[in-house]
């Protein structure tokens, strides 16, 4: 079956500009995640939703990061006035259940490179 | 919050060698997930394994969760087990969340 879906696979922006990233997961699952993951470093967490409500936003490393899930399947990370910082590879999961035990599943991941 | 230590940092083995990696975490979990990132950046699940013990073919793990620790041992590698594994933990405070290990990087020469 379909895996988890993310676009753009890559993306370039410049300084300052306004990034979406899309994410769609497995049809079903309750639960989304993202992830941020730096270069030669593992994957940190952002957020966390469960449906369209949005349980979990302490990973969020400033008030320009926004997620939404309005309808509680696809996903949009948005990050306002880019900044240099920000370049890393941007990783959704979903899980089937709301509570454990469950396993993530990973989409490609987003590589935004802010110039 | 907890921590999670995955040794060692890097492996070079030799085609047909087997191995095994670890990872520690400093306090108790409700889920623990063994991935592999391919060269291509993919997340790739390999083994959910909160406790117990599991195979599938060359690969399998044990957690012991109550000594904090799981391993993963790789058998007769190959050189497309090459890139980073992961461990991850949710801790048992509930937060669903994911706090990933450091890394092993593995590089399998053929």
């Amino acid at each position: 079956g379909a895996g988890v879906s993310q676009s753009p696979r890559y993306k370039v922006a410049k300084r300052g500009q306004d990034v979406a990233l899309r994410c769609d997961p497995i049809s079903g699952h309750v639960s989304l995640f993202w992830y941020q993951q730096a270069l030669g470093q593992g994957p940190e967490f952002l957020t966390y939703f469960q449906n369209e409500a949005q349980l979990d936003k302490s990973g969020l490393p400033s008030d320009r990061f926004f997620a939404e899930r309005p309808e509680g399947s696809v996903s949009t990370l948005k990050i306002q006035r880019t900044q240099q910082e920000d370049s890393a590879v941007y990783l959704c999961a979903s899980s089937f259940s709301a509570s454990g035990p469950y396993e993530q599943y990973f989409g490609p991941g987003t590589r935004l490179t802010v110039t | 919050g907890i921590q999670v230590e995955q040794s060692p940092p890097d492996l070079i083995l030799q085609e047909g060698a087997n191995s095994t990696l670890r990872c520690n975490f400093s306090d108790s979990v409700n889920n623990l997930q063994w991935f592999h990132q391919n060269p291509w950046g993919q997340l790739i699940n390999l083994f959910y394994i909160p406790s117990g013990t599991k195979q599938n073919g060359r690969l399998s793990a044990t957690t012991v969760a109550t000594e904090r620790y799981s391993l993963l041992y790789i058998s007769s590698s190959q050189t497309t087990d090459s890139g980073v594994y992961f461990c991850a933990v949710e801790a048992t405070s509930g937060t669903y969340k994911y706090i990933f290990g450091t890394g092993t990087r593995l590089k399998v020469l053929a």
